[in-house]
C-alpha cells in the first residue's frame, strides 16, 4: 500500500484565517514533504521532515509553519497568506531522505484558494 | 542552465504509436532518477524508477546516459489513457545533504 492521504481536498480562507493542512502515510516512512504547485508548473518543494526533524526549509515565508507530530502525520499551518499562495499543495513520503531508499509517494493534494 | 530540462511539448502523437521524451540533467553527482505522471489536476504518481541498466515496465522503458548525463522514457503502443504530463525527478545527493530537482514536464496527448 503506497497511500499518503490528504485533508482538507479543498479549502477557501480569507487573508486573515487561520487553517491547517494535513497529511498522513502509515507505510512507516521516515521522511515527509511538503511542495506547491501552481497551474502548468512543476512541484515546489517547500519542507523536508526526516525523522520528525526539519531537515529542509526552502526559504518558505513564515506564514507558512510546518509540524510533524510524529513519524505519520504532517501539518503545515497557514496565516495571513496572500492571494498569490493559491495553488495545489502536495504531501509526499518516502522510506528515507538523502539516500537510496527516497522513492517519493505523493497524496492528492489539497487545493487552495486565498481570497 | 536548469539544473533538470525537459521537452515542454505538447507531443501529440495518433493512438498506438510510440513516443521518447528526454529529459538532461548538469550535476553530475545526480544519484537517482524517476519518471512520474500527472494527470490534470492529480497528484504526480510514480511511473518508473529509473537504473543503471534501464528498465522496463510493459510498454514503458526507461534508460539513464551517465556519461551524455539523460535520461529518457519510450512508450510503445501508446493508448489515449498515457495522455498526462510526463515529470523527471533527479535526486543530488552531496556529502551532507540531498536536493530533489523536478523537471517542468512534457505534456503528451494521445489522439484517436
Amino acid at each position: 500500500d503506497t497511500e499518503v492521504t490528504q485533508t482538507p481536498k479543498h479549502l477557501v480562507m480569507g487573508m486573515t484565517n487561520k487553517k491547517s493542512l494535513k497529511c498522513e502515510q502509515h507505510m512507516g516512512h521516515r521522511a515527509m514533504y511538503w511542495y506547491k504547485q501552481k497551474a502548468k508548473k512543476p512541484p515546489e518543494l517547500m519542507f523536508v521532515y526526516s525523522y520528525e526533524k526539519l531537515s529542509i526549509n526552502e526559504s518558505v515565508p513564515s506564514r507558512f509553519s510546518p509540524e510533524c507530530p510524529n513519524s505519520s502525520l504532517l501539518n503545515l499551518h497557514l496565516h495571513a497568506l496572500q492571494p498569490e499562495d493559491s495553488a495545489l499543495y502536495l504531501c509526499a513520503s518516502s522510506q528515507e531522505y538523502g539516500t537510496s531508499r527516497e522513492t517519493q509517494y505523493f497524496g492528492p493534494g489539497t487545493r487552495l484558494l486565498v481570497l | 542552465r536548469k539544473e533538470v530540462e525537459q521537452d515542454p511539448g505538447p507531443f501529440n502523437v495518433p493512438e498506438g504509436a510510440t513516443v521518447a521524451f528526454n529529459c538532461t540533467y548538469s550535476n553530475s553527482a545526480s544519484q537517482s532518477f524517476f519518471w512520474y505522471r500527472q494527470d490534470c489536476r492529480k497528484e504526480p504518481k510514480l511511473l518508473m524508477s529509473v537504473y543503471s541498466s534501464g528498465n522496463e515496465d510493459g510498454r514503458f522503458t526507461a534508460q539513464l546516459n551517465r556519461a551524455s548525463q539523460y535520461i529518457s522514457l519510450l512508450i510503445r503502443d501508446s493508448k489515449l489513457s498515457d495522455s498526462a504530463t510526463y515529470l523527471c525527478v533527479v535526486n543530488i545527493r552531496g556529502s551532507s545533504a540531498s536536493k530533489i530537482i523536478f523537471g517542468s514536464g512534457t505534456r503528451l496527448s494521445i489522439r484517436p
